[in-house]
């Protein structure tokens, strides 16, 4: 079964920096990645996904996330972080059968003035 | 379009109780899906109905169950409850359930508290 893991549980930045996020999974072929973010009191949003075709992928909000093959990573990043996006962010992997669905953790975003 | 919804939002039962929670998909989807968040499991896959059928379903005990009625609503049910169901439930839906293809539209939960 595919695991997804979040080495970050707890990340601060100031706003204007840059962001990246990281995503580490472990399944046997290549999965289908999504990153969702999660607003204080709100349900889940999805920023971006990925299942083939172009590595970089690009999301709403000026969301990106790279997929490397030979680092079983899928990492987020934003080049400028604004006060909005603090919130919790969340990896998740799925199986090419469509039946295992998997959160990562989770890291949540903490954004200085 | 309306969002998906979920109701109650809170609920506070007691030990050995059950429970039902409701979630209304975005009209015109036809798969819903549950999961459960807490502190120190995180996020949770408990199953997917599509067409009135359990498609999948994750690892949680028996007292967990569902379905889904002809307009795509689905409720959640969990009996003799435990103080660790504590949780806030999400209830998600996609036109066709295939999470590759289709983007999942969460509603924002309920919270319910076991005490």
């Amino acid at each position: 079964a595919q695991s997804v893991t979040q080495p970050d549980i707890h990340i601060t930045v100031s706003e204007g920096a840059s962001l990246e996020l990281r995503c580490n999974y472990s399944y046997g072929a290549t999965p289908y990645l999504f990153w969702y973010v999660q607003s204080p009191g709100q349900g889940l949003q999805l920023l971006l996904k990925y299942f083939s075709g172009d590595t970089l992928v690009q999301g709403i909000k000026g969301f990106e996330a790279e997929f490397k093959r030979s680092q079983s990573s899928f990492n987020l990043r934003k080049p400028s972080v604004h006060w909005s996006d603090a919130a919790e962010y969340f990896c998740a992997v799925e199986d090419n059968y469509g039946q295992n669905f998997v959160f990562g953790p989770g890291t949540r975003l903490s954004v200085l003035p | 379009k309306a969002g998906v919804t979920q109701t109650p939002r809170y609920l506070i039962k007691t030990r050995g109780q059950q429970v039902t929670l409701s979630c209304s998909p975005i009209s015109g989807h036809r798969s819903v899906s549950w999961y459960q968040q807490t502190p120190g499991q995180g996020l949770q896959f408990l199953f997917e109905y599509f067409s009135e059928t359990q498609r999948n379903k994750g690892n949680f005990p028996g007292r967990f169950s569902g379905r889904q009625f002809s307009n795509s609503r689905s409720e959640m049910n969990v009996s003799t409850l435990e103080l660790g169901d504590s949780a806030l439930y999400l209830c998600a839906s996609t036109p066709s359930g295939g999470h590759s293809t289709d983007t999942q539209y969460f509603g924002p939960g309920t919270r319910l508290t076991v005490l």
